[in-house]
């Protein structure tokens, strides 16, 4: 089954515990990006990746980190997390971003973190 | 600034009617896709459609039709026969992964 999957679906840590959300795809996607949801701002992409090795930021990268080690996997890391880092974090992949994004993300499942 | 607008932040609809949510784009890309998701309260993003700014016919997919004007640049889901398990936030996207502010809609038994 095509999907892409995140870990863990729900985190509550405190300030300045280093974490890291996994996730990874199964469909040979070259395209992986990072967003956030937020009430009454909707998503807000963090960063992106076009593939293995490349990536770049998005709206939104202050305070995280990704890599791109391997096509499959796009992990995002929060170094030293703050409260206003609390959100819902959506993974999500596609064939690939061509100019005007011709081809649908599949998204994961979501991850809710709340910092403390 | 590239954007996309869900000027409807909130509607309510009657079960079985049909519904329409709109969504207005700003691109200067010569080709693009416009996409809608679904986002129930469980939280997941579910694909609901896709339009392609060269494909000749408006696209539909079941209960789901889009009401492309690309002149006006706008791209509205229509949904008929509303149900009560559509009641979830909806969003429209461009490609190049802009997002609208979502529109929540409940459906009324």
């Amino acid at each position: 089954e095509a999907q892409v999957t995140q870990n863990p679906r729900y985190l509550i840590t405190v300030t300045g515990k280093k974490l890291t959300v996994t996730c990874s795809q199964n469909m040979n996607h070259e395209y992986m990006s990072w967003y956030r949801q937020d009430p009454g701002l909707g998503l807000r992409q963090i960063y992106y990746s076009m593939n293995v090795e490349v990536t770049d930021k998005g709206d939104v990268p202050e305070g995280y980190k990704v890599s791109r080690k391997e096509k499959r996997n796009f992990p995002l890391i929060l170094e030293s997390p703050s409260p206003n880092q609390t959100s819902l974090y959506f993974c999500a992949s596609s064939l690939s971003p061509l100019a005007g994004g011709l081809y649908e993300q599949y998204f994961g499942p979501g991850t809710r973190l709340t910092v403390t | 600034a590239q954007k996309i607008t869900q000027t409807q932040p909130g509607m309510f609809v009657q079960e079985k009617e049909a519904v329409t949510l709109d969504c207005t784009y700003d691109t200067s890309d010569p080709s693009y896709g416009l996409f809608w998701y679904k986002q129930p309260s469980s939280g997941e993003m579910i694909f609901l459609i896709y339009q392609g700014s060269y494909d000749q016919q408006n696209a539909t997919e079941g209960r789901y039709s889009l009401n492309f004007q690309k002149a006006r640049k706008s791209a509205n889901l229509v949904i008929s026969a509303s149900q009560l398990g559509d009641s979830a936030m909806y969003f429209c996207v461009r490609g190049k992964l802009i997002f609208g502010q979502g529109t929540t809609l409940q459906v009324k038994p």
